[in-house]
């Protein structure tokens, strides 16, 4: 279900490690952020979110962290392990008049390695 | 399991060909999407239906025909379609409304190959 094809930056760990992947968004009146990550078959599956009024949000192994200033997002992974292979897209949402319009990036593949 | 039902997962057809795929959404949500996701391009909107209308077309060629009967179901009708449209189709779904944004939640996609 990735992008294959697509000249995706790619990120190699070994696992254990922590790892990070960065994404820059475009519009400066987007109030709201999603990582998504998408498997070999399958469709994007949510991670983790964060609103345009925090800087930081940690879930279980992931933490966001947005800078507004500089239009910069980053998700990072404690102790990756190799299931976390995947392609991974952060997510701009702008409303639009009453519905969520997704603006995608190209998206980080992320190898882990026994 | 996402709450989210794609069908078929696969699906072949030439050019002259009709065929609809379908999306089932489980989580109560009133907002429905298509994506499609090719090799050359990122994650693409299509079309957006919110409480049974469309309030979204993304500058869809016509061979593309979205259909939302009720605030569950969402189909895409496909007819004389081209080589390039061969691509990852995803449907999304999402509450929208009240104070807060939610994620969209997506179907694993239909794999469609254009002959």
């Amino acid at each position: 279900g990735e992008s294959v094809g697509l000249h995706l930056p790619t990120l190699s760990v070994q696992e254990g490690d922590n790892s990070i992947i960065n994404c820059a968004y475009s519009n400066s009146a987007s109030d709201y952020f999603i990582w998504y990550k998408q498997e070999s078959g399958k469709g994007p599956q949510f991670i983790i979110d964060i609103r345009s009024n925090m800087d930081k949000r940690q879930g279980q192994r992931v933490t966001v962290l947005l800078n507004k200033t500089v239009k910069h997002l980053s998700l990072q992974i404690a102790a990756t392990q190799p299931g976390d292979s995947a392609v991974y897209f952060c997510a701009e949402i702008i409303m639009n008049t009453g519905f969520q319009k997704l603006v995608f990036g190209t998206g980080t593949r992320l190898l882990v390695s026994p | 399991e996402t709450g989210v039902t794609q069908t078929p997962r696969h699906l072949v057809m030439g050019m002259t060909n009709k065929k609809s795929l379908k999306c089932e959404q489980h989580l109560g949500h009133n907002a429905m999407y298509w994506y499609k996701q090719s090799a050359k391009k990122p994650l693409e909107l299509m079309f957006v239906y919110n409480f049974k209308e469309q309030t979204e077309n993304n500058s869809v060629p016509s061979r593309f025909s979205p259909e939302c009967p009720n605030s569950s179901h969402l189909f895409l009708h496909l007819h004389t379609l081209q080589p390039e449209d061969s691509a990852l189709y995803l449907c999304a779904s999402s509450q929208v409304g009240g104070r807060t944004n939610q994620p969209q939640h997506f179907g694993d996609g239909t794999r469609l190959s254009i002959l």
